[in-house]
């Protein structure tokens, strides 16, 4: 069964502190990793995007990486500010027969609260 | 870029009432998308579209959710009769060109349906 897992469901850190967030995925054939900032009462924003020949990508503060072959993937966040506090989604898809978009499967996500 | 309008933002209805969620579409994007997001089940796909044409509606719940796209600047997500069961937030999204492209998902802000 194809899943998404995130962890850790919530986590606390300090202004100016970095942290990392994970996902691990069961999805294939995995086509490309997504993660998303959810804002309380908004719509998620892309972050990055990757498939499955990148192992890291950055934007701005943020890195997410891909290990492909532990299925792992993991977003760290660097010198945090109070604007980081959202929810985290990672998103996974993978090539479905008939489809032109492909299949998403989608991890519960983080709550990461950033404190002053 | 405007990006992608949601509208109503918020929904308060009765139970067997026929609901119409609507979305407008970033100008130029050939992929729609319509989520629904619950504390429980997090965020689900219900729906895409691809030229205004359906291409998996998998994600649809059940034969009370219908959703059109009559043209590229505008789609509908409706459901009759409603249930308590529907109360959730609804994204609509888009996207250009397929999800090997690594384009990103554009969400709007979504409808909060409350079915008492």
């Amino acid at each position: 069964k194809n899943q998404v897992e995130q962890s850790p469901q919530s986590l606390i850190i300090l202004e100016g502190k970095n942290c990392t967030l994970q996902c691990n995925y069961t999805v294939s054939p995995f086509s490309n990793l997504r993660w998303y900032k959810q804002d309380t009462g908004r719509g998620p924003v892309s972050l990055t995007i990757m498939t499955f020949s990148e192992n890291t990508k950055s934007n701005g503060r943020y890195t997410a990486t891909l290990d492909a072959d532990t299925k792992q993937s993991s977003l760290h966040i660097t010198a945090s500010q109070l604007s980081d506090s959202a929810s985290y989604i990672c998103v996974v898809s993978y090539n479905a027969g008939g489809t032109s978009y492909g299949k998403l499967t989608f991890g519960q996500g983080t709550i990461l609260t950033v404190h002053p | 870029d405007a990006g992608v309008i949601q509208s109503p933002r918020h929904e308060v209805t009765e139970m067997g009432q026929e609901v119409t969620l609507r979305c407008k579409p970033i100008s130029g994007h050939d992929y729609l998308f319509w989520y629904r997001q619950t504390m429980m089940r997090g965020l689900e796909l219900l729906i895409y579209f691809n030229n205004n044409v359906p291409i998996d509606d998998s994600g649809m719940p059940e034969d009370r959710f219908s959703a059109k796209m009559p043209n590229a600047s505008f789609s509908t997500l409706k459901i009759q009769p409603s249930e308590p069961r529907d109360s959730a937030v609804y994204f609509c999204a888009s996207s250009t060109r397929r999800q090997t492209s690594n384009q990103p998902q554009h969400f709007g802000d979504g409808t909060r349906l409350s079915i008492l």
